[in-house]
């Protein structure tokens, strides 16, 4: 495996359903992000850890819940979740912060039913 | 202000042509700023990186900053069908974590 790779490609989930996003890096990077694509919306951030610690978070209702257990491996716990929150969620990872960019993954294709 | 602005387009070009792009940024403390190519349907793959006033030339594809007027552009030289496709302008500022991204312009080349 090579770059940043997510699981599931695609999740259909009930609003009641709990279910988990999960993202690998295999780049050695120290940063990693989750990103939020909507239609006719820019990307949104969610989180951002780095060495597996928390360092931003913005304003991201509590039914998305972030999960770094370490520096390659990054996961999003979804519960509860609403209509509205149908949209693709990326993963991405950079070599320290966001000056040289980033790498994403393929994204995860979100529809709650 | 929206702090990264594009215009959404579609953009069409023909061909062959040179494809133009623009991103402005509302951030004077930005210091990076990124081109990616999003195909649809699929994740943003990061093409152009560029960090000082000037052109920067990468094959087919130059990248422009103009710090003083907070503008970044990207030129696609000899434009071919398979660079139809969503092209996103990325800000990072202060060299935090975060890169604000614009909307994207979406590109269409007609063969």
């Amino acid at each position: 495996e090579t770059g940043v790779t997510q699981t599931p490609r695609h999740l259909v989930m009930g609003m009641t359903n709990k279910k988990s996003l999960k993202c690998e890096q295999h780049l050695g990077h120290n940063a990693m992000y989750w990103y939020k694509q909507s239609a006719k919306k820019p990307l949104e951030l969610m989180f951002v850890y780095s060495l597996e610690e928390r360092v931003e978070n913005n304003s991201v209702p509590s039914r998305f819940s972030p999960e770094c257990p370490n520096s390659s491996h990054l996961f999003l716990h979804l519960h509860t979740l609403q209509p509205e929150d149908s949209a693709l969620y990326l993963c991405a990872s950079s070599a320290g912060t966001g000056v040289y960019g980033y790498t994403f993954g393929s994204g995860t294709r979100l529809t709650v039913v | 202000q929206k702090e990264v602005e594009q215009n959404s387009g579609p953009l069409s070009v023909p061909e062959g042509a040179i494809a133009s792009l623009n991103c402005t940024y509302s951030d004077r403390g930005s210091q990076s700023f990124f081109w990616y190519r999003q195909y649809s349907g699929k994740s943003p793959e990061l093409i152009m990186s560029i960090y000082s006033n000037g052109d920067k030339e990468d094959g087919r594809f130059t990248a422009q900053l103009n710090k003083a007027s907070q503008y970044v552009s990207l030129l696609i030289r000899d434009s071919q069908p398979s660079d139809s496709a969503t092209y996103l302008c990325a800000v990072n500022k202060n060299s935090g974590y975060a890169l604000n991204f614009g909307k994207g312009t979406s590109l269409l080349v007609t063969p």
